[in-house]
C-alpha cells in the first residue's frame, strides 16, 4: 500500500522526556516536511528537507530536531526544550518539482 | 498581520445548498494556490491546485482565483453531509520544493 506513514498516532510523553515521531514513505518523493498543527493557528511549518542528508528550518524549528538519513525516511524529535509540545502533528511528502504536497494521517502527542 | 486569512467558521449549510470557501492574502507573490479537506482526526487531502486567475472545476468544486483582489474561493455545489470537513486554503510562492502557507481552516457541516 503506497503512501506516508506516519507512528505511533498516539502518543503520550512526561514533562521532560524526548520523544520520536516516525515518518516513512513509498512515493519516491524527495522533499518531506513536518508541520504542527493547533487549534486556531492552522499548519505550522517545523522543519523540511529536500535531499538526503540535508534539512532546513521552518518557521517553529526551536525545541524540536530531525534527522535525513534516508529518501524514505524524516523522523521529528520532540524535545524537552519544546515549551508547548501538545499538538497534531503532519508529516508531508512532494516530489522536487510540484507545488503541491500529500499528507500523513498524523500523530497526536500529549504531554501528561 | 498573518499573510493568509481565513474565516474559521464554523459553517453549517442544509443538504444541497451551494457552500462558499474564502481566503484572503496580503502577499502578491504568492503565485500556487490549494484547498485541502481535512476530515477530523486525519490528515488533509488536496482537493484542488490552480495557478492563474479564474476558474478551475472538479466536479461538484470549483475554485477561483482573482489575484487582482488577492482572494481565493472554493465552491463547493449540491453540498452532502459527507463534505462536512475542515477545509484549509494553501499558497505558495515557489515554483517548486513547496514552502505553503495555510490559512486557519473553515469547520463546514452540512446537515441531513
Amino acid at each position: 500500500d503506497g503512501g506516508i506513514t506516519q507512528s505511533p498516532k498516539y502518543l503520550f510523553r512526561k514533562e521532560g522526556q524526548n520523544v520520536t515521531l516516525s515518518c516513512e514513505q513509498n512515493l519516491n518523493h524527495d522533499a518531506m516536511y513536518w508541520y504542527r498543527q493547533d487549534p486556531g493557528q492552522g499548519l505550522r511549518l517545523i522543519y523540511y528537507s529536500q535531499i538526503v542528508n540535508d534539512f532546513q528550518k521552518g518557521d517553529i524549528a526551536e525545541g524540536y530536531s530531525v534527522s535525513r538519513e534516508k529518501k524514505e525516511s524524516f523522523p521529528l524529535t520532540v524535545t524537552s526544550a519544546q515549551k508547548n509540545p501538545t499538538a497534531f502533528y503532519l508529516c508531508a511528502t512532494s516530489t522536487s518539482s510540484g507545488n503541491t504536497i500529500y499528507f500523513g494521517e498524523g500523530s497526536w502527542l500529549t504531554v501528561v | 498581520q498573518k499573510e493568509v486569512e481565513q474565516d474559521p467558521g464554523p459553517l453549517s449549510v442544509p443538504e444541497g445548498a451551494i457552500v462558499s470557501l474564502n481566503c484572503t492574502y496580503s502577499n502578491s507573490a504568492f503565485q500556487y494556490f490549494m484547498w485541502y479537506r481535512q476530515y477530523s482526526r486525519k490528515g488533509p487531502e488536496l482537493l484542488m491546485y490552480t495557478y492563474s486567475s479564474g476558474n478551475k472545476e472538479d466536479g461538484r468544486f470549483t475554485a477561483q482565483v482573482d489575484k487582482s483582489s488577492k482572494y481565493i474561493s472554493l465552491f463547493i455545489r449540491d453540498s452532502q453531509p459527507s463534505d462536512s470537513a475542515t477545509y484549509l486554503c494553501a499558497m505558495s510562492k515557489e515554483t517548486s520544493g513547496s514552502r505553503l502557507t495555510f490559512g486557519e481552516g473553515t469547520q463546514l457541516t452540512v446537515n441531513p
